[in-house]
């Protein structure tokens, strides 16, 4: 069955960095394009960062533009998000999730790491 | 970018009552390119209809969504107690945005 497990998370200080993982099997992961979506202590869902299948085509939200860089290892089954220059509005948990054949959508999502930016 | 609104904020309701859930787009959602998920606390969100009335697999029945352009529904005829949560719509239409949310609590 597929399963996206996010690790990485933790406390961090204004300014710093921390990167983000994510191990998927049950499926072909060089097959699908991935994404990062975050959630801020009890709000929305926000989409961070999107990578295609084979690595070359990427895309950012604004709000994380020039700090955030996604990445992911086929070879590993494994997924990526480096992130710097952390400010205090970064704080959520962190998914990836698996966007569908069939359209742009989600159809597995992990379950998440808390990344806390506080001095 | 699209924004979509979600509304009531929250729909007070009891188990075996029939529920529906806004979801309105600030421009046309191409293609109906809407999507709608289920999230409780503590858990990540799942899928449950994709291409604005297409259920992802495993989704009960009692779940379905309809609408076009710019007004999509979520409805679930009859609440089940593990229906109580928070419900998501997403549009792919243009970029990616997601709603703000309902959440659906017992009454």
């Amino acid at each position: 069955q597929v399963q996206l497990v996010e690790s990485g998370g933790g406390l961090v200080k204004p300014g710093g960095s921390l990167r983000l993982s994510c191990a998927a099997s049950g499926f072909t992961f060089s097959d699908f394009y991935m994404s990062w979506i975050r959630q801020a202590p009890g709000k929305g869902l926000e989409w961070v960062s999107k990578i295609s299948s084979s690595g070359t085509t990427i895309y950012y939200a604004d709000s994380v533009k020039g700090r955030f860089t996604i990445s992911r290892d086929n070879a590993k089954n494994s997924l990526y998000l480096q992130m710097n220059s952390l400010r205090a509005e970064d704080t959520a948990v962190y998914y990836c999730a698996r966007e569908a054949i069939s359209g742009r959508f989600f159809d597995f999502w992990g379950q998440g790491t808390l990344v806390t930016v506080s001095s | 970018e699209i924004v979509l609104t979600q509304s009531p904020g929250t729909l007070s309701l009891s188990p075996g009552e029939r529920a529906t859930l806004s979801c309105r787009a600030s421009q046309s959602v191409r293609n109906s390119y809407l999507a709608w998920y289920q999230q409780k606390p503590g858990q990540a969100p799942r899928l449950l209809i994709y291409g604005a009335s297409s259920r992802a697999t495993g989704i009960p029945d009692r779940f379905s969504g309809s609408g076009s352009g710019t007004d999509f529904i979520l409805t679930i005829s009859r609440l089940e107690p593990e229906d109580f949560a928070v419900y998501y719509c997403q549009q792919y239409g243009s970029s990616l945005t997601f709603g703000g949310g309902t959440k659906v609590e017992i009454k």
